[in-house]
């Protein structure tokens, strides 16, 4: 099973900074299974990156991924109000098809 | 609109079988690179994959509940169900559906969850 570790737990941050969040895989992962996920309060996941680096329809270029084998960001250029949240990545690549346990953005 | 939908009880007695229903729209199960899987979040805790069933009746569990859940399909109904057997406390939760496609290789659309709790 392939264990997906993301750091830091939680980050305070303002609106307007510049962020990226860490996902660490036990062993390599194909780019092509790496996706992330924004989750807010009471509500289901939205998928905000596949492919490691592809943006899903109609999220906001502030969100770009990155990353290769065990390691992958992502990044949110300017911190919006509404980006405030906890974000998830998660591998298609081997089964069980794993989540991290996932940062928490807050405001700080 | 593709959307889909959980359905099931809200509470369960411990060592009972929960049975959900994802019903969806949109889309057909029967489309080649298409499945619909089930995720898990316990209050205040992270995602948890349980299940996937793929358009060719292909199927993954976790294999820590892998003997305790099962996961079918009913292409005409637009319906996956996802059995779990001898329920405990510890599987209260709220329980997604979501969609699978190969055109992402990830979850790319997912049904507003549903709270079950297990208590006695």
């Amino acid at each position: 099973e392939i264990v997906l570790t993301q750091s830091p737990g939680t980050l305070s941050l303002s609106p307007g900074e510049r962020v990226t969040l860490s996902c660490r895989a036990s062993q390599s992962v194909s780019a092509s299974y790496l996706a992330w996920y924004q989750q807010k309060p009471g509500q289901a996941p939205r998928l905000l990156i596949y492919g490691a680096s592809s943006r899903a329809t109609g999220i906001p270029d502030r969100f770009s991924g990155s990353g290769s084998g065990t390691d992958f960001t992502l990044t949110i250029s300017r911190l919006e109000p509404e980006d405030f949240a906890v974000y998830y990545c998660q591998q298609y690549g081997s089964s069980p098809y794993t989540f991290g346990q996932g940062t928490k953005l807050e405001i700080k | 609109q593709i959307t889909l939908k959980e359905s099931g009880p809200t509470l369960v007695k411990p060592t009972q079988t929960l049975t959900l229903t994802c019903t969806f729209s949109g889309f057909s199960l029967s489309t080649s690179g298409v499945g619909v899987g089930w995720i898990r979040q316990p209050p205040g805790k992270a995602l948890e994959w349980l299940a996937l069933i793929y358009w060719d009746d292909d199927k993954r569990y976790s294999p820590s509940l892998k003997s305790r859940l099962t996961i079918t399909k009913d292409t005409s109904k637009n319906q996956v169900v996802l059995t779990m057997t001898n329920m405990d406390p510890v599987d209260t939760a709220t329980y997604f559906c979501a969609r699978f496609t190969y055109y992402y290789y990830a979850t790319d659309v997912w049904g507003q969850g549903t709270t079950v709790t297990v208590s006695s």
